[in-house]
Order: C-alpha cells, then structure tokens, then sequence
C-alpha cells in the first residue's frame, strides 16, 4: 500500500554531531515537503521540493540545515551541526499537484 | 503570530457528544482549507478538504468555512472515544505555483466512555 516511508524512527545524538533523516515519497507525487513538529510552534514548514527542484527553504535555519531530493525516491533532511533545540518531530510528507498531502511517521529526534 | 491560530486545549468530552473545533486565519491569501487527525506517535491523516466558504460533510465529520470572518470549524457528530487525537486545520496559499499548507498548532481531543 502506498505510504510515506522515513527513516530513522528515532534518533538519539550529541550535541555538535550531524543528523541524516531521510525519506521515501510516494511513487508518482512530484511534491515533498519537510516539517519539523514542537508543542509549542506545533508543524511548521522547513522546505518543500516540486519536481526534485528546490521551490522554498526559508523556514529553515540555513547555517546547519540542509535539503536535498537526489533523486525521485529519495529525500534528505540534514542538521550539521546538531543542537538540543533541534529536537522535535520531524515529518516528510508528499503530494501530486496540490491534492492532498501524505505524512510518514516522523522521525523523532532528540539532540542531548 | 502564526497565520493559522488553534486552541490546543485539551478538550474533553464524553462518549456521544457533539464536538466543535476551531480555528481562525489572518492571511486573506489563504484559498483552501483542510482538517488533519493526528494519533499519538503517528503522521497527520487528512479528513476533510474544502474549497470554499460553507458546509462540508462526511458522515460525522461536517468542516465549515467562513471566509469573510476567517474562520474554520471542524464539528463531530456522536463522537466515539476512538476519536480521540489532535486534530489540527491547515489552510493553503499560492507560492511558486503551489499550494503551501499551513498549519494550526492542533486541539487535543479526549473522548471518554
């Protein structure tokens, strides 16, 4: 059945140590979105990609994160260096053409 | 301010009660409007998807929007404790050619026997 796929589930790291989280978007969307999940900021958009083409990454802090769609099934979500405010919830959901998105289920990350 | 303002609450009900959700907007950009479940531990699923100011329903679930107060409700009929979540709204705007949703920091529901 169709899905989401992330990985890790979890992730435990120390503070200063760089963080891959990764993501496999449904077959066919050509949409990908990264959000980062906190109780108090609640989903917040980190970057999206249309076509694998970057379209917006202004929600994220540019100096230790990074994202990339190397190719259609794959994309990444990279934090260097880590920081204990980096911990949260992070999702990958995907689309095609602005229908409705689809969610993994998350990667949770804390940063100690 | 976030664009997409919610209640977090928690909200608890019991068994049978009709629940009503809410959330306002601020930015007029925004031209669809959806309501996601989220379990404990699990992604955001979508319920509900509406283009325009009005009622939509599905089964228990009717979605409203007021567009000219913006504001958006989520009502549920004869709710059952497997309703039990966050449910968070989430408006869309344009930007580069797509539809960017936004989302509300989520209500927490309890529905209890």
């Amino acid at each position: 059945d169709a899905r989401v796929t992330q990985t890790p589930r979890h992730k435990v790291t120390e503070m200063g140590q760089e963080v891959t989280m990764r993501c496999q978007p449904i077959l066919g969307h050509n949409t990908v979105f990264w959000y980062r999940q906190t109780m108090m900021q609640g989903l917040e958009l980190l970057a999206y990609f249309r076509n694998r083409a970057p379209l917006d990454d202004s929600g994220m802090p540019k100096d230790r994160f990074s994202a990339e769609m190397p190719d259609a099934t794959l994309a990444t979500l990279k934090i260097q260096p880590s920081e204990p405010r980096d911990s949260a919830v992070y999702f990958c959901a995907s689309e095609w053409m602005n229908t409705e998105a689809f969610f993994g289920q998350g990667t949770r990350l804390t940063v100690v | 301010q976030k664009e997409v303002e919610q209640d977090p609450g928690p909200l608890s009900v019991p068994e049978g009660a009709i629940v009503s959700l809410n959330c306002t907007y601020s930015n007029s950009a925004f031209q669809y409007f959806m309501w996601y479940r989220q379990y404990s531990r699990k992604g955001p699923e979508l319920l509900m998807y509406t283009y325009s100011s009005g009622n939509k329903e599905d089964g228990r679930f009717t979605a409203q929007v007021d567009k000219s107060s913006k504001y958006i409700s989520l009502f549920i009929r004869d709710s059952q404790p497997s309703d039990s979540a966050t449910y968070l709204c989430a408006a869309r705007r344009a930007s580069g050619g797509s539809y960017i949703p936004t989302f509300g920091r989520g209500t927490s529901l309890i529905v209890h026997p």
